[in-house]
């Protein structure tokens, strides 16, 4: 399957920082991505899709400005929580979305577990 | 509203036995499905896609698709115990966009 890195896998930071994490798609291009956010014992929640060039769609409920996301090229995208507070601390996964053959095809990063302290 | 539904479990199956894991989804225009395994901590893997109805297998996984009863199901064969795990099912509606059920969490009994 395809290939998509994330960094950092793990962060602790104060509250009230800025946390910014990358995703990767290292082995296609992907001009779509995703950013989920899953809780314990939770499944995952779409946060917003990243496309390439052009502003994310974020879900009902997310805030646009604390949760930025910017997708700059066709393999990276980042996602920046501004101002975190601890009830930020979550697993963040992105995806990115392979197009090809009959069925387009979201291939997941590893995550990153942050803490806000 | 469209859902994706799953038995959260736990499924306790023992090794060498058949898993069957069951998910059924609400909208009928439904395109591809998708069942992933995530371990606890880790990341969603993919295991198999499906878009046509009828049986796709691979290696000992076998994805099983009805869409008259809008139902998707994945059967294990031979568990083994490093196949314990949660189970995501997840379907796309037709928009990129995947909807996932809550996952059934699986226990291969040694």
């Amino acid at each position: 399957g395809a290939v998509v890195s994330q960094h950092p896998s793990r962060v602790i930071c104060k509250s009230g920082t800025s946390v910014k994490i990358e995703c990767r798609s290292l082995d296609f291009q992907a001009t779509t991505m995703f950013w989920y956010r899953q809780f314990p014992k939770q499944s995952l929640m779409l946060m917003a899709t990243s496309n390439e060039g052009s502003k994310a769609t974020y879900e009902q409920g997310v805030e646009k400005d604390k949760f930025l996301i910017n997708h700059a090229s066709l393999t990276l995208s980042t996602l920046t929580v501004t101002s975190a507070h601890p009830e930020d601390s979550s697993f963040y996964i992105c995806s990115a979305l392979w197009r090809g053959g009959r069925t387009d095809t979201q291939y997941f990063g590893p995550g990153t577990r942050l803490t806000v302290l | 509203q469209k859902e994706v539904e799953q038995n959260s479990g736990p499924l306790s199956v023992p090794e060498g036995a058949i898993a069957s894991l069951n998910c059924t989804y609400s909208d009928r225009g439904s395109q591809s499905f998708f069942w992933y395994r995530q371990y606890s901590g880790k990341s969603p893997e993919l295991i198999m896609s499906i878009y046509s109805n009828g049986d796709k297998e691979d290696g000992r996984f076998t994805a099983q698709l009805n869409k008259a009863s809008q139902y998707v199901s994945l059967l294990i064969r031979d568990s083994q115990p490093s196949d314990s795990a949660t189970y995501l099912c997840a379907v796309c509606f037709g928009n990129e966009k995947l909807t996932f059920g809550t996952g059934t969490r699986l226990t291969i009994i040694p």
